[in-house]
């Protein structure tokens, strides 16, 4: 069963637009963390998000963390050819630190 | 900080050998590492957790028998595909937690995958 809901699931945009991929979960997270993979890579960490609203800032990306810890969003400002890849959310679940993750959206901006 | 090593990055077998995949934390100990099978532009897929000094945690539907996990330190653990087919062809990719105090706040990193390919 997979918790995590990545929406898109693929999206092709031209650079310099602006785009949001939504992570969504029935399920309440202890923490929340973005990740981004290039082919025949492994995921890189992009953020981790803990509190409920919270509300993080990297260059072009914001990153939310819904009220009630079961959400997030990621979104880019001005997107460029680099920020092509395999966005992934993953889950946290309480005292655990075994990640479940979402669907994955493969983004690809075209110059 | 924070590197996490995989060998061999890619690797070719005959159905039926075994195939070893060694995991490494660079720069950190690491209790606790993590194995996911990856299938082309699909998300990662969680097999095991593996805790130093103990045996393995698998995940529902994963053979245990067939994937045999190792963590015989703080630094490496190993997964070994036993009597591969070409159905177990896959990216293998490892994480390493580092600490960060507790549960919530450790972070996972995550080596560059193995891309096993079995003939």
């Amino acid at each position: 069963t997979q918790l995590l809901e990545q929406s898109p699931q693929f999206l092709s945009i031209q650079e310099g637009e602006n785009l949001t991929v939504y992570c969504n979960s029935s399920s309440v997270f202890s923490s929340l963390q973005w990740y981004r993979q290039e082919p025949g890579e492994g995921p890189v960490l992009l953020v981790t998000v803990v509190t409920g609203g919270e509300v993080k800032k990297l260059k072009r990306l914001t990153f939310q963390f819904g009220d009630a810890r079961k959400d997030s969003s990621l979104h880019i400002t001005a997107a460029q050819p680099g920020d092509t890849g395999l966005y992934l959310c993953a889950g946290a679940k309480g005292a655990t630190n075994k990640l479940i993750f979402g669907t994955g959206t493969l983004l690809a901006v075209q110059p | 900080g924070a590197v996490v090593s995989q060998h061999p990055s890619w690797v070719i077998c005959k159905s039926g050998t075994s195939v070893k995949i060694e995991c490494r934390s660079l720069d950190f100990q690491a209790t606790t590492m993590f194995w996911y099978r990856q299938f082309p532009k699909q998300s990662l897929m969680l097999m095991a957790t593996s805790n130093e000094g103990s045996k393995a945690t698998y995940e529902q539907g994963v053979e245990k028998d067939k994937f045999l996990i190792n963590h015989a330190s703080l630094t490496l653990s190993t997964l070994t595909v036993t009597s591969a087919h070409p159905e177990d062809s896959s990216f293998y990719i490892c994480s390493a937690t580092y600490p960060g105090g507790t549960a919530s706040t450790d972070t996972q990193y995550f080596g560059p995958g193995t891309r096993l390919t079995v003939l």
